[in-house]
């Protein structure tokens, strides 16, 4: 089945800079990559995602980009501010996610003042 | 409001006794998913729904069951057979097969001592 590895478990940055996560997945058949944000005690958000059709997606701050090649997508937040602090998860699957979808295990982000 | 709830948000059970973790939601999809969290990982697909009366295994199914009666519901049993039930349990929908997002719901964190 798919797995999916996601570096790193833990970022810290000064707000204001830029943040980037990155995720690799192992099945060249997948061709859904979402990307949800998790604060404590809450249930995952999602936050973008990106098809295989597709190699980059903006959505203001945030950014995601996919190449197929190396099978491996990541996640660029820009002018990090103190509510961008969460565990943020990747995500792959085939069928678009119908059968589920196989998380990374999550990068615990942390916006220092 | 549109949306998935999941009830009762925290559930303690004495080791032994079957479980019953309710989700509903009202964004009328037709697939529903259920996942479960360990502290520090990512989440595990347990049952997936597609359409009302018929469900399929996820990764990990031993020891859970569920049903899909109707559509806005999904309801999983945890039972006795599942040899560490503690976790956090996390509820997701999607519109089907033709859609990709999956939305979550709050979850419910189930400790059995």
């Amino acid at each position: 089945g798919e797995n999916v590895e996601q570096h790193p478990s833990t970022l810290s940055v000064q707000e204001g800079d830029s943040a980037v996560i990155k995720c690799t997945y192992s099945d060249s058949a997948s061709n859904y990559f979402p990307w949800y944000k998790q604060e404590l005690g809450k249930g995952p958000q999602l936050i973008i995602d990106i098809r295989s059709n597709v190699g980059e997606k903006k959505d203001q701050r945030i950014a995601v980009t996919l190449n197929k090649t190396a099978k491996h997508f990541s996640l660029h937040i820009t002018e990090t501010q103190p509510e961008d602090s969460a565990v943020y998860f990747c995500a792959a699957s085939m069928g678009g996610g119908a059968d589920g979808l196989t998380f990374g295990k999550g990068t615990h982000l942390i916006i220092q003042p | 409001d549109g949306g998935i709830t999941q009830s009762p948000k925290y559930l303690f059970r004495k080791e032994g006794q079957n479980v019953t973790l309710s989700c509903e939601q009202n964004l009328n999809h037709d697939a529903m998913y259920w996942y479960r969290q360990d502290p520090g990982q990512g989440l595990r697909l347990i049952y997936y729904s597609q359409i009302v009366n018929d469900f399929q295994k996820g990764d990990i199914a031993e020891g859970y069951s569920v049903s899909r009666e109707k559509k806005e519901s999904f309801p999983l049993t945890v039972t006795s057979a599942q040899k560490n039930p503690t976790a956090f349990y996390l509820c997701a929908s999607s519109i089907g097969r033709q859609g990709y997002e999956q939305y979550f719901g709050p979850g419910t964190r189930l400790t059995v001592t």
